[in-house]
């Protein structure tokens, strides 16, 4: 069966640094896999996706990801985060069944 | 707003007791997916449901049931309500026309507290 792993479960952070959020699969087959965020109090919102082609890929808000598949690893990263990236961040990914298993999530704080 | 919307947003009952979660998905969308998000169980896949049919089953509980209607509006039936199901409920929606590539589209939960 597939899984996801988030290692850092809380990350804390001051405004303009960087930021590097890690995420392992474990799957043999083709895995598209995904990023979501989760701001206070919302719903799961898309920040990437990968499927195929270039295997770094930027999203919304200044993220990107860079997927490495002799590491199954699709780690998020921001150069510079904002007070307003405070938020849960998800690694997903999707293979047989069209069903997303989820990483366990990363509960990132930025201060101000 | 991902277009996807849940009713009730907050429910409160007590155990034994049956409950029914109602989503309606994207305008469009043909694929409705139900997801729990516990503290100790994190985000979990429960079922999928394209086009009135079941596709796709993940760790759903026995008590649990899902059926989509013609609107293609989903429910989810959670009876026999134990402590531990208390959860937030979420409902995604997507086109469901390339399985491995679609995008699923959140709503904003409904949160299910059993006393």
């Amino acid at each position: 069966a597939q899984s996801v792993s988030q290692h850092n479960h809380h990350v804390i952070l001051s405004e303009a640094a960087s930021l590097e959020l890690g995420c392992n699969y474990s799957y043999g087959g083709t895995v598209n896999l995904f990023w979501y965020v989760q701001y206070p109090g919302q719903h799961l919102q898309l920040l990437l996706k990968y499927f195929s082609g270039d295997p770094l890929v930027k999203g919304i808000k200044g993220f990107e990801a860079e997927f490495i598949k002799s590491k199954f690893s699709f780690n998020l990263r921001k150069p510079s985060v904002q007070w307003s990236d405070t938020a849960e961040y998800f690694c997903a990914v999707i293979s047989a069944g069209n069903m997303l298993t989820f990483g366990g999530g990363t509960r990132l704080m930025v201060k101000p | 707003d991902s277009g996807v919307t849940q009713t009730p947003k907050h429910l409160i009952t007590a155990t034994g007791q049956r409950v029914t979660l109602r989503c309606s998905p994207r305008s469009g969308d043909l694929s409705v997916y139900w997801y729990q998000q516990s503290l100790d169980q994190g985000l979990q896949f429960l079922i999928q449901y394209y086009n009135g049919e079941e596709r796709a089953k993940g760790n759903i509980l026995e008590r649990f049931s899902a059926q989509q209607f013609p609107d293609l509006h989903s429910e989810l039936n959670l009876s026999s309500l134990e402590l531990g199901d208390s959860a937030l409920y979420f409902c995604a929606s997507s086109t469901g026309q390339a399985p491995y590539t679609d995008t699923q589209y959140f709503g904003p939960g409904t949160r299910l507290t059993v006393l």
